[in-house]
Formats: structure tokens, C-alpha cells, sequence
């Protein structure tokens, strides 16, 4: 396993401004995706991060809103632009160590509550 | 498209007896199904995984099965304590090297002593 560290761990943001969150890995990692889990509902792949080229984005979400970077195989940012109350959530980092099986191991998340 | 569904939202069970969690899903055919296990203001954390060539499988007092003909898998938490009392998430996982998770909604486990 590793040490995922998540920065905002929560914050509360005002409409129309942007927050990037960071997410630190005290190792190399593959792969790197982030999530977003809405109150009540799953958790939702926003994109996987990729080292040293554009994020790949799930149905439903755009680089214009969550503009990502993953300058190495330790750190990545997640930005949340233009915010609105429907963007209050949890943010979650995660990593795939390479391993077959898949698991991932998550960060402690960040809370955003947009007013 | 590709669905989840966990039994229940919520699960309340005494402490001692044996808890029973239940993933369905359709559209879908993943290689791994995993268990998580989330609790409040925390990210999940990966409790145990079965392959789709696998009908079961044991960690300490919990065990996971798997049915591809049923779409389904159960997971139960035997002599349940209040420290079990969590959310836990069923994800399925498709064959290639980076295939994202797919999480299902969760149920919220309460175990009373």
C-alpha cells in the first residue's frame, strides 16, 4: 500500500470560483484516477490521470470543468472550475498499483461545499 | 449500460450474528469483483477481491462469493461486532491493465450490542 494524501481535505467555496485539489503519493504509481462520490450516490470516475499527457474523461465530464495534471507518477491535481452548488461533493484520489487484480487504494477525500 | 445495485441502503443486524451484503449487477461481465469498506469523512479501503473463476473466497471473518450465472455476489461478515458497522461498496472491474472500477451505491452495515 502507500500514504495518499489529499489537499483541501474539505473547503467551502462561493459559485463561479475554481478550487484545484492535490493528491501526493509517497510512491510511484500507474495509474492514478480521480472520483467523485455526490451525497448518497456511488462513486463516479471522473477521469484517469495520465503522467505526461491529457486525462482521459468518463462520460458526463469535460476538461473545461475538471481540468487535470499529472506531472509525474507521484502527484496529480484535480481542478473543479466554475463551481455551482451542484458540484458539492466528495473528491477522491486513487491508485492501481499495476497489480492484475486492480485494487485500488484511496485518499481521505475532499469535501467541497459550493454556496 | 453497465448497473450495480447493493441490496440495501441499510443493514441492521445484532452483534454475534452473521451480516449478509448483496451485489447484483447486469450489462457486465467483470473479470474481479471487490469489496470495500468506507467510513464517515474517510476514503474506501479495499477489504477483499474474487475472480470471476472463483465461486469463493475467506479473509478472517469475512467471505465472498461469486455467481457469473446469477450476476450476483454475497458478502457476509460472520460474528459481527460494532467496529464492522460501515458502509460497504461492491465494485466490479473488467479485463485489461487500467480498466476503471465500477461502485455500486453501498450499504450502510449497523451492528448493535
Amino acid at each position: 500500500s502507500a500514504v495518499i494524501s489529499q489537499k483541501p481535505s474539505r473547503d467551502i467555496c462561493q459559485r463561479g470560483t475554481s478550487l484545484t485539489i492535490q493528491c501526493q503519493v509517497d510512491s510511484q504509481v500507474t495509474m492514478m484516477f480521480w472520483y467523485r462520490q455526490q451525497p448518497g450516490q456511488s462513486l463516479t470516475l471522473i477521469a484517469t490521470a495520465n503522467q505526461g499527457s491529457e486525462a482521459t474523461y468518463e462520460s458526463g465530464f469535460v476538461i473545461d470543468k475538471f481540468p487535470i495534471s499529472r506531472p509525474n507518477l507521484t502527484f496529480s491535481t484535480l481542478t473543479v472550475s466554475n463551481m455551482s452548488p451542484e458540484d458539492s461533493s466528495i473528491y477522491l484520489c486513487s491508485v492501481d498499483f499495476g497489480r492484475t487484480t486492480g485494487e485500488l487504494f484511496f485518499g481521505e477525500g475532499s469535501r467541497l461545499t459550493v454556496l | 449500460s453497465q448497473k450495480i445495485e447493493q441490496n440495501s441502503e441499510a443493514l441492521n443486524i445484532q452483534e454475534g450474528k452473521t451480516a449478509t451484503l448483496t451485489c447484483n449487477y447486469t450489462n457486465y461481465s467483470p473479470a474481479y469483483l471487490q469489496w470495500y469498506r468506507q467510513d464517515p469523512g474517510r476514503g474506501p479501503v479495499f477489504l477483499l477481491l474474487i475472480r470471476e473463476n472463483e465461486k469463493e473466497k475467506r479473509k478472517e471473518r469475512l467471505k465472498v462469493t461469486f455467481d457469473t450465472t446469477l450476476k450476483q455476489s454475497l458478502f457476509h461478515i460472520t460474528a459481527s461486532q460494532p467496529a464492522d458497522s460501515a458502509t460497504y461498496l461492491c465494485a466490479l472491474r473488467g479485463r485489461g491493465a487500467g480498466t476503471a472500477l465500477i461502485f455500486g451505491k453501498g450499504t450502510t452495515l449497523s451492528v448493535s450490542s
